[in-house]
């Protein structure tokens, strides 16, 4: 199937900075999105979701942008804390049934 | 509300011995999903469940594996034998609903080493 590719394995950046992580995807007709957060030891969280109808969704703390035109996803963290420290996936489901596809994740570390 | 458990958290045994892996999905969930973690590899999807019922094993790696689910509190993911490149953490997720707009929900996984 097609597959969900991440820009950058690792990200590091200053506590209180806004953090940026990318996400490119392939398959055109994908209708859904999903970012997790993976923390050390434990399995992936939900975070937020954006459905292909929206370009944006806010969360706390966390917005999420769809490009469409060019298959780009983007998870972006205000005022990042010591406890956004994850690999943050997305997942890309294809078209039919409940499956989720994910790439390697973006491991963002914050330094304080 | 319990989330997805996973049992055992941590495995370690041998090569050769037969390893059985236990999730208990979140309750009215009705879909299922085992996956594989590794850093080489990341997460990979190995087969999925609706309703009880196996809908796509394809992601399953050989043979060695297999995956029941009795009834809608329980699954298990068996490998038979059991090899050292099988060493990875295993999670279970399950969504509400069998279609493609429902996030899922991870356990906490198990920790699998083989030596």
């Amino acid at each position: 199937g097609e597959s969900v590719g991440l820009h950058l394995p690792t990200l590091s950046v200053q506590e209180g900075d806004n953090s940026i992580i990318n996400c490119a995807y392939s398959n055109s007709a994908s209708d859904y999105f999903i970012w997790y957060k993976q923390e050390s030891g434990k399995g992936p969280q939900f975070i937020i979701d954006i459905r292909s109808n929206m370009d944006k969704r806010q969360g706390q703390r966390v917005t999420v942008l769809l490009n469409k035109t060019v298959k780009h996803l983007s998870l972006q963290i205000a005022a990042t804390q010591p406890g956004d420290s994850a690999v943050y996936f997305c997942a890309d489901p294809p078209n039919t049934g409940n499956q989720f596809y994910f790439g390697t994740g973006t491991s963002l570390t914050v330094i304080p | 509300d319990a989330g997805v458990i996973q049992s055992p958290r941590h495995e370690v045994t041998e090569m050769g011995q037969e390893v059985t892996l236990r999730c208990k999905p979140i309750s009215g969930h009705n879909s299922l999903f085992w996956y594989r973690q590794t850093m080489m590899r990341g997460l990979e999807l190995l087969i999925y469940f609706n309703n009880n019922v196996p809908i796509d094993d394809s992601g399953m790696p050989e043979d060695r594996f297999s995956a029941k689910m009795p009834n809608a509190s329980f699954s298990t993911l068996k490998i038979q034998p059991s090899e050292p490149r099988d060493s990875a953490v295993y999670f279970c997720a399950s969504s509400l609903h069998s279609n493609s707009n429902q996030p899922q929900h991870f356990g906490d996984g198990t920790r699998l080493s083989i030596l």
